[in-house]
């Protein structure tokens, strides 16, 4: 059974970067697409942006071009969220999810990445 | 941008009663429309993909139709674990969710 497993609880400064790991266990990695998707407290699903490690193609929401970098190690079978210019508004619970065709499944567990000076 | 629009936010019933939850493109998303359950502190759940086609171990009382531009997620009778946040979530172009519906015991 194919589980996606995410890195630990991130504190960080306004204007600092964040980097989120999702390794894939059970099942094969390079072949399906990795997005990630971010649930602010209270708030809805919000995706950000994917990668296909295959190809190392990737694909950002227009709201997160130019501050989030999405990469993938498939030796490792685990993806990479890189966020920068850290605000207040981004903390929020992170989600990696496997693009299993035109839906998300598994998803990992979740990271939280709380935001404060 | 393609922009889901669910309805409503929230729907207050008791157990054992019908739900139908409604998902509303800007635009045509063909079928490739999905749902998903999502309950306090857990990672969402998919339940329905390809707007029809329930996942692996979804119980048959969820149900999805539509297509084009407006879907439905039916819940035939609700269990006590079915009361949760749903959301619907689009593939036609990037990706993109719904604001997501609440499901309440009246």
């Amino acid at each position: 059974q194919v589980q996606l497993v995410q890195s630990g609880a991130e504190v960080k400064k306004p204007g600092s970067s964040v980097k989120v790991s999702c390794e894939t266990s059970g099942g094969t990695f390079s072949n399906y697409g990795i997005s990630w998707v971010r649930q602010a407290p209270g708030q809805g699903l919000e995706w950000m942006g994917g990668i296909i490690p295959v190809f190392g193609t990737t694909d950002y929401a227009q709201k997160f071009q130019g501050r989030v970098s999405i990469s993938a190690d498939e030796s490792s079978k685990t993806a990479y969220m890189e966020l920068s210019s850290l605000r207040s508004e981004d903390t929020a619970v992170y989600y990696c999810a496997r693009e299993s065709g035109n839906w998300l499944d598994p998803w990992g567990q979740g990271t939280l990445v709380t935001v404060s000076s | 941008e393609i922009v889901l629009t669910q309805s409503p936010a929230t729907l207050s019933l008791s157990p054992g009663k019908r739900a139908t939850l409604s998902c509303r493109a800007n635009q045509s998303v063909s079928t490739y429309l999905a749902w998903y359950q999502q309950k306090p502190g857990q990672a969402p759940r998919l339940l329905i993909y390809d707007a029809v086609i329930r996942a692996i171990g979804i119980p048959p009382r969820f149900s999805g139709s539509g297509s084009g531009t407006d879907f439905t997620l039916t819940i035939s009778s609700l269990e006590p674990e079915d009361f949760a946040v749903y959301y619907c979530q689009q593939r036609s172009f990037r990706w993109s969710f719904g604001q997501g519906t609440k499901v309440e015991i009246k």
